[in-house]
């Protein structure tokens, strides 16, 4: 029983090369969000999906991109990486309406250099 | 973007001693969560709360969600080494699938 699995665990990127970093849940939750966590912060939210075939923006969207594959699999993309985007990405999913509560990943630590 | 008011920021405390914290915030939330996170790991859920007043507890853990549905507490109970991290609490707005975040509480517990 996985849980929510992140792929990679680490990358480093030099600035302008793009990306895409992997997220899967196996709790058959609907909804599913992507945040980064700065030093010394707490989490931000970049998109969500609420459900399968919706995404929406979250408070620093700026820069990144989201796919809902399935229900089981939510991607981030970093079309043109810039160092301000080096950060701990993290990858959650719920199911609100089932009160199942917010899960995360194990993070993917991202340096721009 | 807004965040919720988790105090304190950070403790330092004695084995054995209780600790209590607390986030508040200016909405009205559906859900308050409690997470802790380790260094190098993603925030593990602790307690999820649903219902104002409700009071959970998780082991040495009890935390309750406020009357005003304004804010939260978390408590813990005997604290060991192994309680050293950061917690975070998290609310949930009704009719939304958002969490909104605390700046997280750091703990630091001396054997």
């Amino acid at each position: 029983n996985a849980g929510v699995t992140q792929t990679p665990k680490f990358q480093v990127l030099k600035t302008g090369q793009s990306m895409t970093l992997q997220c899967a849940q196996d709790m058959n939750h609907n909804s599913m969000y992507w945040y980064r966590q700065d030093p010394g912060m707490g989490l931000r939210l970049i998109y969500y999906s609420a459900s399968e075939g919706t995404t929406d923006k979250g408070e620093v969207p700026n820069g990144y991109n989201v796919s809902r594959l399935n229900k089981r699999e939510f991607s981030l993309r970093l079309e043109s990486a810039a160092p301000s985007q080096t950060s701990v990405y993290f990858c959650a999913s719920s199911d609100i309406r089932d009160r199942q509560p917010q899960h995360f990943g194990d993070g993917t630590r991202l340096s721009i250099l | 973007g807004q965040q919720l008011n988790q105090s304190p920021q950070s403790m330092f405390i004695q084995e054995g001693e209780d600790v209590s914290m607390n986030c508040t915030s200016s909405s009205i939330f559906n859900t308050w969560l409690w997470y802790k996170q380790e260094p190098g790991e993603g925030p593990v859920l602790l307690i999820a709360l649903y219902k104002a007043g409700e009071l959970t507890s998780n082991g040495r853990l009890t935390a309750q969600f406020g009357i005003t549905r304004k804010d939260s507490f978390l408590n813990i109970s005997a604290s060991i080494p192994s309680d050293v991290g950061i917690y975070f609490c998290a609310g949930q707005y009704s009719g939304t699938y958002k969490y909104i975040f605390g700046t997280g509480t750091r703990l630091k517990v001396l054997a």
